[in-house]
């Protein structure tokens, strides 16, 4: 059981470099999220797909892009890659709103990712 | 807006006694959710509990418990008999309804427990 799958698992950037987090889950959860862990804080939502087709913004949305792929694969991407986002980034995928409100987020691995 | 609070940086407990991993949330919604993630040092986040806002029992699963007070805005974790391998951080997070149409949600900045043996 994979569960979610998150790619890569560390990764070091320079300033100015971009790259593509990936991210897939084989639960057949229509909904799925990025988030970020930062030292002392809790996780932070960047980004989520509440189904296939759809994204939308988090509460730290700045500085990154999100593909929903198809209905298994929600990518993030940094385009120009700064310190501040120097994190462990985590996926999760659940079922909708709709079925069962009291269904949890899966969660992947996590990357860590620094930038210098 | 919606917010948790866990005031306990860090708690540590003796091995096989009983520890309360407080947290308080804030929200204006009738109906809502809570939830209690553990991430080990290996860094992954694992579901433990669930609470309903209308669940008229505590939740209970295997060790763990929540000891949900609706009038006091806490839903406090309680592992009883506590093990090593439950050293960990613990986050207690709530459904976030910022975001309609998914369940999302948003996170306390957690407390480290440490099992002594």
């Amino acid at each position: 059981n994979a569960g979610v799958t998150q790619t890569p698992k560390f990764q070091v950037l320079k300033t100015g470099q971009s790259m593509t987090l990936q991210c897939a889950q084989d639960m057949n959860h229509n909904s799925m999220y990025w988030y970020r862990q930062d030292p002392g804080m809790g996780l932070r939502l960047i980004y989520y797909s509440a189904s296939e087709g759809t994204t939308d913004k988090g509460e730290v949305p700045n500085g990154y892009n999100v593909s929903r792929l198809n209905k298994r694969e929600f990518s993030l991407r940094l385009e120009s890659a700064a310190p501040s986002q120097t994190s462990v980034y985590f996926c999760a995928s659940s079922e909708d709103t709709g079925v069962k409100g009291n269904q949890p987020q899966h969660f992947g691995d996590g990357t860590r990712l620094s930038i210098l | 807006a919606q917010k948790i609070t866990q005031t306990q940086p860090g708690m540590f407990v003796q091995e096989k006694e009983a520890v309360t991993l407080d947290c308080t949330y804030d929200t204006s919604d009738q109906s809502y959710g809570l939830f209690w993630y553990k991430q080990p040092s290996s860094g992954e986040m694992i579901f433990l509990i669930y609470q309903g806002s209308y669940d008229e029992q505590n939740a209970t699963e295997g060790r763990y418990s929540l000891n949900f007070q609706k009038a006091r805005k806490s839903a406090n974790l309680v592992i009883s008999a506590s093990q090593l391998g439950d050293s960990a951080m613990y986050f207690c997070a709530m459904r976030d309804r910022s975001y309609p149409g998914a369940n999302n949600l948003f996170f306390g900045t957690g407390t480290r427990l440490t099992v002594i043996p």
